[in-house]
């Protein structure tokens, strides 16, 4: 059975970059088979989808482009989501996804000095 | 981007009583490949969201038969026939047509 871990620090300051990662155990990342990337879920915004890695490249949230990086590590069997510049309307639960089939259990990230 | 609207947004049923839940899209979700990339999802407490229904309507693998799925275009619905304990949570509409993909706001179904 696929398991997907977010990690990464709970608490960002705002103007910093909010950086996570998801470790994949249980089967590869198979990114020339599965779309991988990342969910938020806020209680504003409700359920938004970040943006998604696939072997030939990358996919974003218009909103968040500007700010945003997502990359697969296949060698650590890793995904990683880099926010720029983040603000209080950052703060939210971010879910790890092969998707649609495999969440994370999430984590939850604020964005507070 | 496309908006997804749920209705209702709350819902109160009783066990063994069939349930209802609209989900209409502002633009249709039949792509140029003719497939209809239309999904649903049950957000269990305190859990992650969990794939129930791809493409209008098959149930994912180990979904119980009594929720299915219809529609077409942008009027979309999902069913429980008899609604058991372990169906309460949040249920969201996703469209995958278009980028970005887009979530309803949610219908929360309570015992």
């Amino acid at each position: 059975q696929l398991q997907l871990q977010e990690s990464g620090p709970r608490l960002v300051k705002p103007s910093e970059t909010l950086s996570l990662t998801c470790t994949v155990s249980g089967g590869s990342i198979n990114i020339n088979d599965f779309f991988w990337g990342w969910v938020r879920q806020s209680p504003e915004k409700g359920l938004e989808w970040i943006g998604s890695v696939y072997f030939n490249g990358t996919s974003y949230n218009p909103s968040l482009k500007s700010r945003l990086t997502i990359s697969a590590d296949t060698s650590n069997n890793q995904v990683s989501l880099k926010l720029k510049s983040v603000t209080a309307a950052d703060t939210a639960l971010y879910y790890c996804v092969r998707f649609w089939r495999y969440w994370g259990r999430g984590m939850r990230v604020t964005v507070s000095s | 981007e496309i908006v997804m609207t749920q209705t209702p947004l709350s819902l109160s049923v009783t066990p063994g009583q069939p349930a209802s839940i609209s989900c209409k899209s502002s633009q249709s979700l039949v792509h140029t490949d003719g497939k209809t990339y239309f999904f649903w999802f049950l957000q269990k407490p305190g859990q992650s969201p969990e794939l129930l229904i791809s493409q209008v309507s098959n149930r994912f693998s180990g979904v119980p038969d009594r929720f299915s799925g219809s529609g077409s275009g942008t009027d979309f619905t999902l069913k429980i026939s008899r609604v058991e304990a372990e169906d309460v949570g949040i249920y969201y509409c996703l469209q995958t047509k278009q980028v970005p993909p887009t979530f309803g706001q949610g219908t929360k179904v309570e015992i």
